[in-house]
């Protein structure tokens, strides 16, 4: 089974701060990706990935950074925390194979304080 | 991505067949019909995907229709951790279109 491990299940920073989630998946999957999961909003993409060393914003990509220096992990930075930030953040991974769906973390529930 | 239309809300008896109807009108031919679930407080747990025919997996059946303009997810004998929100998602295969688009969903409540 392919198994997308998110760092943290909750965190809580303060407004200003810098934030890393981490996101590891086993499967040696391409394509991974960032979306944040707001009540009424539904899911909303921040910013995939495609390859090591690449990126693509998403819908929703302003005031988050990502990085990907290793095929299995992704990281999401923020680079200055703000209130509303304060979300569910959640990571998928998706394989080259035609159809293939994409496999989710467990989420991290991010309070901005 | 085609736009899906689901139920608000079901309820289904413990023990019985749990159907979940999704619309998908706009369907292209490429795109491919995914089914997913989410408990509060996780993130969504893959079902079954299909794009023509109906699959079946250890969890649930896939049935779409000869049109592909819509499709249902068969629990056959739902439990009480059935109980959760489904999402019935349609998505491209090429670079550019793996978005997902989560809509509202089915709220399921298997009741005892």
């Amino acid at each position: 089974d392919v198994k997308v491990t998110q760092s943290s299940r909750y965190l809580v920073k303060r407004t200003g701060e810098k934030v890393f989630l981490e996101c590891v998946q086993d499967m040696d999957h391409e394509n991974m990706f960032w979306y944040r999961q707001d009540p009424g909003l539904g899911l909303r993409l921040i910013y995939f990935s495609y390859d090591v060393k690449m990126k693509e914003k998403g819908d929703i990509p302003e005031g988050y950074s990502v990085s990907r220096e290793k095929k299995e992990r992704f990281s999401l930075i923020l680079e200055s925390a703000s209130t509303n930030q304060t979300s569910m953040y959640l990571c998928a991974s998706l394989g080259a194979a035609l159809g293939s769906p994409q496999h989710f973390g467990d989420g991290t529930r991010l309070s901005i304080l | 991505d085609a736009k899906t239309t689901q139920p608000p809300s079901m309820d289904c008896a413990e023990g019985r067949a749990a159907n979940l109807p999704c619309n998908h009108s706009t369907i292209s031919g490429n795109e491919y019909v995914y089914w997913y679930r989410q408990i509060h407080s996780q993130g969504p747990q893959y079902i079954i995907h299909g794009l023509k025919n109906n699959e079946t997996n250890e969890m649930a059946s896939l049935i779409i229709t000869e049109d592909r303009k819509s499709s249902t997810l068969i629990l056959p004998h739902a439990t009480l951790r059935d109980t959760a929100v489904y999402y019935c998602i349609v998505r491209g295969t090429t670079s550019g279109t793996y978005k997902y688009i989560f809509g509202t969903g089915t709220r399921l409540k298997v009741l005892a």
